[in-house]
């Protein structure tokens, strides 16, 4: 069966720091992977995906994360962290195209300036 | 040009009430879901619905009800409403072609 842990449930970084949201999932097969952005009170936008090809992958805002199939990980990174960015972040797995989405418990990003 | 929107937004109810939660979507895509998020933030699929007809059906208590009209709507009807079904309720939507799923902005539904 799938499933996604993300470590941490909280992460604090400073204005200009790296950001680094951890992703690890388990799946039978080659996985299609996905991180999404909550706003408060808002519905999920969707960030940057991984389906096949190049194992890292850009998204919106900056942010970018690498499919590492040996470590079962696809953590996400941005180089400096900007005040908008502070949010609750989803990975989520899905084991075919357009299947249902299974989510990890969420990160929440703080920013401090 | 909203894309996915849910009506209404925020829905306050008193317990054995029944109430229906309305999902539409203008970009022509052909599959639906309804989401479930919890007072912890946990997401977890409940439906799935592909040009009408249900694909997904997660252990879902059958208070729920989901019925698709058309393509492009999606409702979700609960009867006999609980506290533990206060949650925010989310739609989305996918086109046959791609991946990604597009997330409405949620339904906050409060069972007191």
């Amino acid at each position: 069966a799938q499933s996604v842990t993300q470590l941490g449930s909280h992460v604090s970084v400073s204005e200009g720091a790296l950001v680094l949201l951890r992703c690890n999932y388990s799946s039978s097969v080659p996985p299609y992977l996905f991180w999404y952005v909550q706003y408060p009170n808002q519905g999920l936008q969707l960030l940057l995906k991984y389906t096949t090809g190049a194992t890292l992958v850009k998204g919106i805002n900056g942010f970018e994360a690498e499919f590492k199939k040996s470590e079962t990980s696809f953590h996400l990174t941005k180089p400096s962290a900007h005040m908008s960015d502070a949010a609750e972040y989803f990975c989520a797995v899905s084991e075919i195209p357009g299947g249902k989405l299974i989510f990890g418990q969420g990160t929440e990003l703080s920013v401090k300036p | 040009d909203t894309a996915v929107s849910q009506t209404p937004k925020y829905l306050v109810t008193q317990m054995g009430n029944d109430k229906s939660i309305k999902c539409e979507q203008n970009l022509g895509h052909d599959t639906m879901y309804w989401y479930k998020q919890d007072s912890k933030k946990f997401l977890k699929i409940m439906f799935s619905y592909n040009n009408k007809e249900l694909i997904i059906n997660e252990t879902v208590p059958n208070r729920f009800s989901p019925k698709s009209p058309d393509k492009a709507h999606l409702n979700l009807h609960i009867n006999s409403l609980e506290l533990g079904d206060s949650a925010v309720y989310f739609c989305a939507s996918r086109p046959d072609s791609q991946e990604t799923q597009y997330f409405g902005p949620g339904t906050r539904l409060l069972v007191l």
